[in-house]
């Protein structure tokens, strides 16, 4: 069974820096292809693709958020880190953790529930 | 980066009907194009990966097409539990964007 979860702050305040924990089990980061992303979803609006690590620590982030995120991996503890900086009101959203099981095609078949997390001072 | 949008971005339908929902990208992606399902406080739930391949459990009422920029999802005849918003996504080339979404609603 292929689960995973979210957690970090549901409240952090403007310029602070956001870390969120996807902490997952039923697979490996190690096997070849898989791979752990980042999407997040603000209130009533669409998906936003973020951030992915795959099983061999390449990354890949979105061009607009890079310069403000870093994502990292630790296999051992079957987590993903991320970190975004300099948060902002409208980056409150609900970020999901996912499970890519294709290498360099990012599908995302599992997900996480979602963390809420509101950018307020 | 490759734009991602769908049409309608709403639609009203009765169960039982035949709906096709598209989605079009900025520019080609061969067929790396991916559908979810999400239901209002719920996680988006994968459809159809590469275009054409359906998800592991997913009803067979659902189908996809399409290749380069243009593409469908149709489902061939709504239950109740298709009522939700339907997201395309682009695996082609990072950000792997989404659509905005397409709501689909009881007529």
């Amino acid at each position: 069974q292929i689960t995973l979860k979210e957690s970090g702050p549901t409240l952090v305040k403007p310029t602070q820096t956001l870390t969120l924990t996807c902490t997952f089990s039923g697979f490996s980061l190690s096997t070849s292809g898989v791979g752990v992303g980042w999407i997040r979803q603000p209130p009533g609006k669409a998906l936003e693709w973020l951030a992915l690590i795959y099983w061999d620590g390449d990354k890949r982030y979105s061009p607009s958020l890079k310069s403000r995120l870093t994502i990292t991996k630790d296999t051992s503890k079957n987590q993903v880190v991320l970190t975004m900086t300099n948060m902002d009101p409208v980056d409150t959203a609900t970020y999901y953790c996912a499970r890519s099981p294709r290498w360099l095609q990012p599908d995302y078949d599992y997900w996480g529930q979602g963390t809420l997390v509101t950018v307020s001072s | 980066d490759i734009q991602m949008t769908q049409s309608p971005s709403s639609l009203s339908a009765s169960v039982g009907d035949r709906v096709t929902i598209t989605c079009r990208a900025s520019q080609s992606i061969s067929n790396y194009l991916n559908w979810y399902q999400q239901k209002p406080g719920k996680v988006p739930k994968l459809l159809m990966y590469t275009a054409s391949s359906l998800q592991s459990g997913v009803p067979s009422r659902f189908s996809g097409s399409g290749s380069g920029t243009d593409f469908t999802l149709t489902i061939s005849s709504l239950q109740a539990e298709d009522f939700a918003t339907y997201y395309c996504q682009q695996s082609y080339s990072t950000p792997y964007s989404f659509g905005q979404g397409t709501k689909l609603e009881i007529k």
